[in-house]
């Protein structure tokens, strides 16, 4: 099984919708990242958490909320999607020894 | 604030070509700096890292140098593979988060 694990790889939706991407690692990292890429914008972190009772939002979390349900789940939700909002998600741990640890990200489609 | 540039892309090569992205950051204090490498379909991998001013992270045939004078970090590789097609992130860690540059496509010809 893979480090930290996103669910869904793609996921097609329509605008107004609700939506939850969901993360989880094994990695036993206490910090956990939400980050969206977009073509030629690189990653902006949408938000992070430093441990289970610890949230704060990135640069662009406006219409976005997370989720911490244990030391190895961060979940992500669009409460009314957009299309603007279609990019690659991706989900990331990390610990001072070990460093950042990537899942394979959430391609999501808003139409 | 804390931001990272990096060259556009996409840059094309032929096989054993020598490879140079350049990459600048704007910082608060001294952070560390990183190479991530995105395959087509698959999350970021760390390809490369330096924690202080003058050090040389290196893997796989890529190196980069830690240059605080001209706060630069440009990735260098001196014989690209077709293998090495991917897109390449510059980031900067602070205050345990990573700021990452807009990303630069490479392509190898054979």
């Amino acid at each position: 099984d893979a480090d930290v694990t996103q669910t869904p790889r793609n996921r097609i939706t329509k605008t107004g919708k609700r939506i939850m991407l969901e993360c989880s690692q094994t990695k036993g990292h206490d910090r956990m990242y939400w980050y969206r890429q977009d073509p030629g914008l690189g990653l902006q972190l949408i938000y992070y958490s430093f441990d289970v009772k610890d949230i704060n939002k990135g640069e662009i979390s406006d219409g976005y909320s997370v989720s911490r349900q244990a030391q190895a789940k961060f979940s992500l939700s669009l409460e009314s999607a957009i299309p603007n909002q279609t990019a690659l998600y991706f989900c990331a741990t990390s610990d001072s020894g070990d460093g950042y640890t990537f899942g394979s990200g959430t391609r999501l489609t808003v139409v | 604030g804390n931001s990272v540039t990096q060259m556009e892309g996409p840059v094309t090569l032929s096989e054993e070509a020598f490879l140079t992205i350049n990459c600048t950051y704007t910082a608060t204090g001294y952070p560390s700096l990183f190479w991530y490498v995105q395959y087509p379909g698959e999350g970021l991998q760390l390809l490369l890292k330096a924690t202080k001013a003058d050090d040389k992270g290196s893997n796989k045939g890529f190196e980069a140098t830690y240059r605080k004078e001209t706060t630069s970090f440009h990735l260098e590789k001196g014989s690209v593979q077709v293998s090495d097609s991917a897109v390449y992130f510059c980031a900067l860690e602070y205050g345990n988060k990573l700021v990452f540059g807009a990303g630069t496509i490479l392509r190898v010809k054979s």
